[in-house]
């Protein structure tokens, strides 16, 4: 089915870890996004990248790092987990530019950092 | 982008219409008021857009004031699988690198 596909669905880290959440789209969208979500909030944006070859910070990038690798895929990287990163991620493509059909969203990776 | 308020929670019966308000008084000329809802954990999932004329699509009903400032989505016959979490979201449609920026939403509980 065509959508949004995270990977991994759950994880747990010990303090320090490190660890990179996967997301690919195949809808041909151009632009993608990583959100987190702490229990009983609303989404926050962390990173987003409107094309490719570009990302930008969202409201929350600290501690996280991205990479666009091609049009399909954006990566969010935790290079030294904390437990104020544990929080259900998701990651959202959309068309971009200037016709907008909505975002599509992943189904949430589950991270937990002890 | 403009900010939004909703009310943090409603109920509707089961069949009956949902009928759920947002207010955006500082919204800008060229932004659209955007509907997404996230059921149970679930990635929120889009409903409906518009900018200034009501829509209407399988989901749902937008209907926008005429001085843009508030909105009213409308499910018209609410099931048990429309309690979810909905929010209202304004932003500009053109190339901003899409940024999508969610309040805290509103708490439907649809109730046989």
């Amino acid at each position: 089915n065509a959508g949004v596909t995270q990977t991994p669905k759950f994880q747990v880290l010990k303090t320090g870890q490190s660890m990179t959440l996967q997301c690919a789209q195949d809808m041909n969208h151009n632009s993608m996004y990583w959100y987190r979500q702490d229990p009983g909030m609303g989404l926050r944006l962390i990173y987003y990248s409107a094309s490719e070859g570009t990302t930008d910070k969202g409201e929350v990038p600290n501690g996280y790092n991205v990479s666009r690798l091609n049009k399909r895929e954006f990566s969010l990287r935790l290079e030294s987990a904390a437990p104020s990163q544990t929080s259900v991620y998701f990651c959202a493509s959309s068309e971009g530019g200037s016709v907008s059909y909505g975002y599509t969203f992943g189904s949430g990776t589950r991270l937990t950092v002890v | 982008d403009a900010k939004t308020t909703q009310p943090t929670s409603m109920d509707c019966a089961e069949g009956r219409a949902a009928n759920l308000p947002c207010n955006h008084s500082t919204i800008s000329g060229n932004e659209y008021v955007y509907w997404y809802r996230q059921i149970h954990s679930q990635g929120p999932q889009y409903i409906i857009h518009g900018l200034k004329n009501n829509e209407t699509n399988e989901m749902a009903s937008l209907i926008i004031t005429e001085d843009r400032k508030s909105s009213t989505l409308i499910l018209p016959h609410a099931t048990l699988r429309d309690t979810a979490v909905y929010y209202c979201i304004v932003r500009p449609n053109y190339n901003q690198g899409g940024k999508l920026i969610f309040g805290q939403g509103t708490e439907l509980s649809v109730k046989p």
